[in-house]
């Protein structure tokens, strides 16, 4: 039983537009979600997290939105960049940080065309 | 900052076959993660270790797989005997006891045949 889902296994959008990629969860103990790049032959690095308490965080071109109600979380990209292009995995845990397992999603493959 | 080592990238072995893989986290860092990536899926956690000691191994198949960290530094991940099904690439990983997110290394992509 998967309890975080990224249903799109891919999405391709020009250079500049938005590139949204969406994720679901199933366990409302999950209070702490985070999102991580990963290009081919290296693992993946950190990108942006939000904690429960907060229903969007910002960094730069990247603003991670939270739905509670719905067990929803996004991830948008504005403008997008080719060097975007990457596979994007969404990924939660309980107990408000890094020190728990991470579940992660099945992952997005974002396609970034100039 | 040097980032989280392992060795190798890459191995191939036949199944029943035994396999180590090494990982050096970050200097500092007392928390280190193995994660299992099968082609397709998502990372799944096989162990996390505080220092020296171990936090959660429930996801581990300890039949064949075995882990440790002497001293609360390297750590090793062992399969024995590999199976066709291990063929995955095994993510380590470390962090702070507090801060954001968790620093991967690159991997080690193990096939068996």
């Amino acid at each position: 039983d998967q309890q975080v889902k990224q249903n799109s296994p891919s999405l391709s959008v020009q250079e500049g537009r938005i590139s949204i990629l969406n994720c679901d969860y199933t366990n409302s103990m999950f209070d702490y979600f985070l999102w991580y790049k990963k290009y081919p032959a290296e693992g993946p690095t950190f990108l942006i997290s939000i904690s429960s308490i907060k229903d969007k965080n910002e960094d730069g071109r990247f603003t991670v939105f939270l739905n509670k109600s719905a067990k929803h979380l996004s991830l948008h990209i504005v403008p997008s960049q080719p060097g975007d292009s990457a596979v994007y995995f969404c990924a939660a845990s309980e107990g408000g940080g890094s020190q728990g397992n991470l579940i992660f999603g099945k992952g997005t493959k974002l396609s970034v065309k100039p | 900052e040097a980032g989280v080592a392992q060795s190798p990238r890459y191995k191939i072995i036949e199944k029943r076959q035994s396999v180590a893989f090494w990982c050096n986290p970050i200097s500092g860092h007392a928390t280190l993660y193995w994660y299992q990536q099968i082609l397709g899926q998502g990372p799944k956690l096989l162990i996390q270790f505080q220092n020296n000691g171990v936090v959660d191994d429930s996801q581990l198949p300890k039949d064949r797989f075995s882990a440790e960290r002497l001293k609360g530094v390297d750590s090793t991940l062992k399969i024995q005997p590999a199976k066709l099904e291990d063929s995955a690439v095994y993510l380590c990983a470390s962090s702070r006891e507090t801060g954001e997110g968790y620093t991967f290394g690159s991997g080690t992509r193990l096939t068996v045949v």
